[in-house]
């Protein structure tokens, strides 16, 4: 079993379209959740960090569910700009090691 | 942005050949790390750097040699490679803990030929 996965894509959608990623992770004793997104050959960037409680940054809605290690992402309102494949990340306490999903690629179409 | 720089951007090197990768943060970070990306594979860890000490190395031939001289810069020195090594090579810097994620450089895109 893969220890971050994530749903395999592509996903198509209309701009405006609402589209919600979901990832889990197999470690029970994960400690900081993250969800980055990365640019046809560019580097992975930090998008936003995910908590229990559930966070939001403009569009964008991160939960996690620590008993069912879960994590997702909701997009509400689709840009264009918002094409990108988005990575499931998760960090183990000792030493920082981040374990990447293999990313849910995403094509926002006009 | 210019958090994370890395130099080359671009490498073609024969398998006999030897270089370095260069990778230098700018955001007061304390711990770095290589990472590699092979297409449609999710990114691999190969090490970690927490006030210059290496504190994982996973499981990486040893043609491909780290080395911290400070918390701000990090190389990767490679020898002999291999064609399946051709890859992005990106490097990444966080605080200690990493709990409010990496940041990443560019990356350098490598070619083994």
């Amino acid at each position: 079993r893969k220890e971050v996965e994530q749903d395999p894509g592509p996903f198509n959608v209309p701009e405006g379209a609402t589209v919600a990623f979901n990832c889990t992770y197999s470690n029970s004793a994960s400690q900081s959740f993250f969800w980055y997104r990365q640019d046809c050959r560019k580097e992975p960037k930090l998008l936003m960090s995910v908590y229990s409680s559930g966070n939001e940054d403009g569009r964008f809605t991160a939960q996690l569910n620590r008993a069912s290690q879960y994590i997702s992402l909701l997009i509400r309102d689709s840009k264009l700009s918002d094409s990108a494949t988005y990575l499931c990340v998760v960090l183990y306490n000792q030493g920082g090691k981040l374990i990447f999903g293999q990313g849910t690629e995403l094509s926002v179409k006009p | 942005e210019t958090g994370v720089t890395q130099t080359p951007r671009h490498l073609v090197m024969g398998m006999t050949n030897k270089k370095s990768l260069k990778c230098e943060q700018h955001l007061g970070h304390n711990a770095m790390y290589w990472y590699k990306q092979s297409a449609k594979k999710p990114l691999e860890l190969m090490f970690v750097y927490n006030f210059k000490e290496q504190t994982e190395n996973n499981s990486v031939p040893s043609r491909f040699s780290p080395e911290c001289p400070n918390s701000s810069h990090l190389f990767l020195h490679l020898h002999t490679l291999q064609p399946e090594d051709s890859a992005l090579y990106l490097c990444a810097s966080s605080t200690g803990t990493g709990g409010n994620g990496q940041y990443f450089g560019p990356g350098t895109r490598l070619t083994v030929t």
